[in-house]
């Protein structure tokens, strides 16, 4: 089954100590991203990946690392987590670049409801 | 900048009616629109994508339009169920910038029955 998973799923951790969550998808796509939702704002664009060793910043990267040494794994990394980081976070991955392909798609895993206290 | 609105944020209504969900952008340059479902808790779901030269995607009781240059769509069930609740969400995939999906808040949908 076509899917991208994410783990954990519920994490409570406090404030500074590092963790990772990771993104796996199983559809062979080039272009992976991580997003949070938070009430009143809306999903935003955290990092994003357009191919194995190429990343680049979305709108609200502070905080964050990511990595993508293998095409199939995008994990986001929070070194030192803060309490305005609790937030559902969303991993995404598609086939192509937007414009590319004509039947492009953005697949999303399950979340991760992350709590920093 | 591109900004996406769902009008309104909410809407509850009684079992089989058909319903119009819009959305608006404000920018045309767009290659795609994507409608989501959410349900609580869950993560997002694709129900349909129109990229920017079509009018038009259907998936059974779904129907979205898109109108790029006046920056609307539209998203149509027919027939309404309760297992239609959720929150639904648009996404433009804006042209240029960085890689990414722009999304509205979502609009809160309750069918009752």
């Amino acid at each position: 089954e076509a899917q991208v998973t994410q783990n954990p799923r519920y994490l409570i951790t406090v404030t500074g100590k590092k963790l990772t969550v990771t993104c796996s998808q199983n559809m062979n796509h080039e272009y992976m991203s991580w997003y949070r939702q938070d009430p009143g704002l809306g999903l935003r664009q955290i990092y994003y990946s357009m191919n194995v060793e190429v990343t680049d910043k979305g709108d609200v990267p502070e905080g964050y690392k990511v990595s993508r040494k293998e095409k199939r794994n995008f994990p986001l990394i929070l070194e030192s987590p803060s309490p305005n980081q609790t937030s559902l976070y969303f991993c995404a991955s598609s086939l192509t670049l937007p414009g590319l392909a004509v039947n492009y798609e953005q697949y999303f895993g399950p979340g991760t409801r992350l709590t920093v206290t | 900048k591109q900004e996406v609105t769902q009008i309104p944020a909410a809407l509850s209504v009684p079992e089989g009616e058909n319903l119009v969900l819009n959305c608006s952008f404000t920018d045309s340059a767009i290659y795609n629109l994507q409608w989501f479902r959410q349900d609580p808790g869950k993560g997002l779901t694709s129900l349909l994508l129109i990229q920017s030269s079509q009018r038009e995607q259907t998936s059974g009781r779904l129907n979205a339009s898109l109108d790029k240059s006046s920056g609307r769509s539209t998203l149509y069930i027919a027939a309404s169920q309760p297992g239609d609740s959720a929150t639904y969400l648009c996404a433009v995939r804006p042209i240029g910038g960085s890689e990414k999906l722009v999304f509205g808040k979502g609009m809160k949908l309750t069918v009752n029955p």
